[in-house]
């Protein structure tokens, strides 16, 4: 299984753009990147996910570039409620490859927004 | 549309005691999934059904702790006979079946105290 490797912490600005920026260099050809967001006393919440290039939802971009080793998350003009721990995760097929299991956290990145 | 619920939100028992969890899925999620972070730890990956069976339970600490899912609804963890070390927050994820995989729905978790 691909390790992932994020800063442990990160600081920002309300108002400002965020990156933040994983590598998975062991990243296999079936496997897929998925960011998840927590806060304090609350589950991981999914952000969003890709495979390649670049996946834009409501909440979030994610960037990969084409050999896959590293992807950004990108949360444009952040706020203070923005401030949690973000979890970068390399999703891989199960042993018999038939579908895709568990999630492997690591630290994550504690993002701290201030005014 | 309602959430991944879980049961007790916090629950304090004494060692050699047992307990048991509750999780109830995002109705029509097939994958159901058990994790756990004891303290100071990453988040841990338990088990994963998919409907009534075990796809998954590599993470399964020992054989004191039985998952169980019924007719592939909700889910128990239970934990007999309860040991310090298990103390921590266990959380329960579900996830409709779909290729390329879609991100996991968690719940609030239960803390579990065990004195």
């Amino acid at each position: 299984l691909a390790k992932t490797t994020q800063p442990i912490s990160m600081d920002s600005y309300e108002g400002q753009e965020v990156n933040i920026t994983c590598s998975h260099n062991n990243i296999a050809t079936n496997d897929y990147i998925t960011w998840y967001q927590q806060f304090p006393s609350q589950g991981p919440r999914f952000i969003i996910q890709g495979y390649k290039t670049k996946v834009t939802n409501e909440v979030a971009s994610l960037f990969i570039p084409a050999d896959r080793k590293s992807s950004t998350l990108s949360l444009p003009r952040v706020s203070l409620s923005d401030t949690a721990v973000y979890y970068c995760l390399v999703v891989a097929p199960d042993a018999g490859g038939t579908s895709y299991g568990k999630l492997t956290f690591g630290q994550g990145t504690i993002l701290t927004v201030h005014p | 549309e309602a959430g991944v619920t879980q049961f007790p939100s916090h629950s304090v028992i004494e060692k050699g005691q047992t307990v048991t969890l509750r999780c109830d899925p995002i109705s029509g999620h097939d994958n159901l999934y058990w994790y756990r972070r004891v303290m100071g730890k990453e988040i841990k990956f338990l088990l994963h059904f998919v409907k009534e069976s075990k796809q998954d339970e590599s993470g399964m600490p020992n054989n004191r702790f039985l998952a169980e899912r019924t007719g592939g609804t909700y889910s128990t963890l239970k934990v007999q006979p309860a040991e310090l070390e298990d103390s921590g927050v266990y959380f329960c994820a579900s996830s409709q079946t779909l290729d390329p995989p879609v991100g996991q729905y968690f719940g609030p978790g239960t803390r579990l105290t065990v004195t």
